[in-house]
């Protein structure tokens, strides 16, 4: 299976941009990339999700590489609310899809 | 109704207890999974129902067994635990077809095995 590879850890000050990377180098041509984030005590929430175009919604931005083998999550304007450990997700497409999450970057956000 | 909900949130069993978690989800989603997180690691697949049968099976060890009565629940027996397993233990669900495959987390049974 294909495997995601992130910083262990990042900070940020509040109200500034972050930019939080994944390395995939072994995705395969149909494999999505999904990012989640797990606040304690609770279960991942969605984020994001791309296949080969960068993608925006309300919560963040997706850069996806050219060839796909990195990503970039991308926080306009960080807040304390966003401390949580973000994860990497590539989404396996044979038969039924199969997420296999990465080992995570835990994001600090700094008043 | 976006929710995936789990019961019970703790659970505390002997390694000779019979128990189970329960996971139930109302959004017509047509895959539910199992995932196991230990502290500070990331989730880990256990099992992906796909329209109630069992899709996934990621070499779990048969002292856990997976039930999909129907579309709507998911169940995880346990039985013969080890100190080992005791983790928190995630339900999700995601649509089977199309685009939109984003998983729904509940917020996970933990599980404390003596």
């Amino acid at each position: 299976d294909a495997k995601t590879t992130q910083p262990n850890s990042m900070e940020s000050n509040e109200e500034e941009p972050v930019h939080l990377p994944c390395n995939h180098s072994t995705i395969s041509g149909t494999d999505y990339i999904h990012w989640y984030r797990q606040l304690p005590s609770q279960g991942p929430e969605y984020v994001i999700h791309g296949l080969t175009s960068n993608v925006n919604n309300r919560m963040a931005s997706l850069a996806i590489a050219e060839d796909r083998k990195s990503s970039t999550l991308i926080l306009h304007r960080a807040t304390l609310r966003d401390a949580a450990v973000y994860y990497c997700i590539l989404s396996i497409t044979s038969g039924t899809y199969k997420y296999i999450f990465g080992t995570g970057t835990r994001l600090k956000v700094l008043a | 109704d976006t929710e995936v909900t789990q019961t019970p949130k703790h659970l505390v069993m002997g390694m000779t207890n019979k128990k189970s978690l329960k996971c139930e989800q109302h959004m017509g989603h047509r895959a539910m999974y199992w995932y196991k997180q230990k502290a500070k690691k990331p989730p880990e697949l256990m099992f992906v129902y796909s329209y109630e049968k069992l899709s996934i099976n990621e070499s779990v060890p048969s002292r856990f067994s997976p039930e999909c009565p129907n579309s709507s629940l998911l169940n995880l027996h346990l039985h013969a635990l080890q100190p080992e397993d005791s983790a928190l233990y995630l339900c999700a669900s995601s649509h089977e077809r199309g685009r939109r495959r984003e998983l729904f987390f509940g917020e996970g049974s933990r599980l404390t095995v003596l």
